[in-house]
């Protein structure tokens, strides 16, 4: 089963708007981290964001900010007011403390800004 | 933010070679690297798991003999492509886990583009 499930279509948003980025994941583990990564066309990864499962807040970096639903099992991405730069892949990963810490990855949403 | 390189960048080799890529946790030190490989518009696919001091732990499917893992140091960590063949033309990256921030957070390097001819 997958444990990380990215299903939006590619997008397009305007410089300076603000984009969502869908997230649900799936785990019987109490204890898991949930990461953002974004990767231009280069191909190097970007670690963006991370929330806790048992982070009280929603974490923030910057523009950059996810909106933890712990019971509906998602972790969305928000970036606000979008700049060219941002136009990359973004993938959402988990990592499962009984899964040995390894990172499970989604397909990725693929962001096109535009001016 | 910690800092991972990876060398080369980019390798064009003939089929039949190996190429050896290198891992570099250049501001911390990683008891454990991982090495991916990626397929064009695809997520990454994880190959194996790479501890200091000991035998990588490969995913199903992976090939020890063809793609041989070497951490010999907290800091570095090498994959070898032996006798490398068109079907192993892809992107390869790696990461190291920074175990010291409380969140086993993956850094990335900037990724292998392998190309056989």
């Amino acid at each position: 089963a997958q444990k990380i499930t990215q299903t939006q279509p590619g997008m397009f948003v305007q410089e300076k708007e603000a984009v969502t980025l869908d997230c649900t994941y799936d785990t019987s583990d109490p204890s898991y981290g949930l990461f953002w990564y974004k990767q231009p066309s280069s191909g190097e990864m970007i670690f963006l964001i991370y929330q806790g499962s048992y982070d009280q807040q929603n974490a923030t970096e910057g523009r950059y900010s996810l909106n933890f639903q712990k019971a509906r099992k998602s972790a969305n991405l928000v970036i606000s007011a979008s700049q060219l730069g941002d136009s990359a892949m973004y993938f959402c990963a988990m990592r499962e403390v009984y899964g040995n810490n390894r990172l499970a990855f989604g397909k990725g949403n693929q962001v096109v800004v535009i001016p | 933010g910690a800092v991972v390189s990876q060398h080369p960048s980019w390798v064009i080799c003939k089929s039949g070679t190996s190429v050896k890529i290198e891992c570099r946790s250049l501001d911390f030190q990683a008891t454990t690297m991982f090495w991916y490989r990626q397929f064009p518009k695809q997520s990454l696919m994880l190959m194996a798991t790479s501890n200091e001091g000991s035998k990588a732990t490969y995913e199903q499917g992976v090939e020890k003999d063809k793609f041989l893992i070497n951490h010999a140091s907290l800091t570095l960590s090498t994959l070898t492509v032996t006798s490398a063949h068109p079907e192993d033309s892809s992107f390869y990256i790696c990461s190291a886990r920074d175990g010291t921030d409380g969140r086993e957070t993956q850094y990335f390097g900037p990724g292998t583009r392998l190309l056989v001819l």
